[in-house]
């Protein structure tokens, strides 16, 4: 069983402060997506990085997937209220393995933005 | 374009009743998953499906069943349900399977008392 240890689990910041998501594994994933949710609604897919030692930029988030494909870490700058929410981090299949797009997720981090 | 879509989204049930979630996607996406997200815990696979007529379990298939008669509807059945089943459900759906991103529909809140 392939299992996602995500931390923090809780994160209470004030606007302008910068944080890091861990999302650590002993398992190789083919691939590791990164989630954020709202209350009352699905999650909603913010990247997937698929390459070891890949780094991916979205405005003020960066992506980063580990050399060997067993972790990742989000990073945020400069956090504003607006990024307040659940994140999940979420690894695909067995690198080489026939997964049929099952996903193993992490436990979530509830990030809070205070203004 | 609606994606996907769950109904009801509260349900209360009594210990032993019965119910189905429904789930239809409108992206003509084979692959279909059921999850259920509890405090704490992420999310869990329940079952999934690669296209019509073909259904697999999951993580925690125990207690739910799942057809897929059509590529666009998805339903969960509880069976007998349990005070365990309080959970929120998620239904998503993915165009290629492996490492493609899954679209979820806004959860069904079940409470079994």
């Amino acid at each position: 069983t392939q299992l996602l240890e995500q931390s923090p689990q809780f994160l209470s910041i004030q606007e302008g402060e910068n944080l890091t998501v861990y999302c650590n594994s002993s398992s190789v994933f083919s691939s590791l997506q990164w989630y954020r949710q709202e209350p009352g609604e699905g999650p909603v897919l913010l990247v997937t990085v698929v390459t070891g030692g890949e780094v991916k930029k979205l405005k003020r988030l960066t992506f980063q997937f580990g050399d060997a494909r067993k972790d990742s870490s989000l990073h945020i700058t400069a956090a504003q209220p607006g990024d307040t929410g659940l994140y999940l981090c979420a690894g695909g299949g067995s690198a080489g393995g026939t997964s049929y797009g099952k996903l193993t997720f992490g436990q979530g981090t509830i990030l809070t933005v205070h203004p | 374009n609606a994606g996907v879509t769950q109904t009801p989204k509260f349900r209360i049930l009594k210990i032993g009743q019965s119910m189905t979630l429904q789930c239809t996607q409108d992206m003509n996406h084979n692959y279909m998953y059921w999850y259920r997200q509890d405090p704490g815990m992420g999310l869990k696979l329940i079952y999934y499906s690669v296209g019509a007529g073909i259904t697999d379990k999951g993580e925690v298939p125990n207690g739910y069943n799942v057809s897929r008669s059509t590529t666009e509807d998805f339903p969960l059945r509880l069976e007998l349900a349990a005070p365990s089943q309080t959970s929120v459900y998620f239904c998503a759906s993915s165009y290629r399977g492996k490492d493609s991103p899954l679209h979820f529909g806004n959860g069904t809140r079940l409470t079994v008392t």
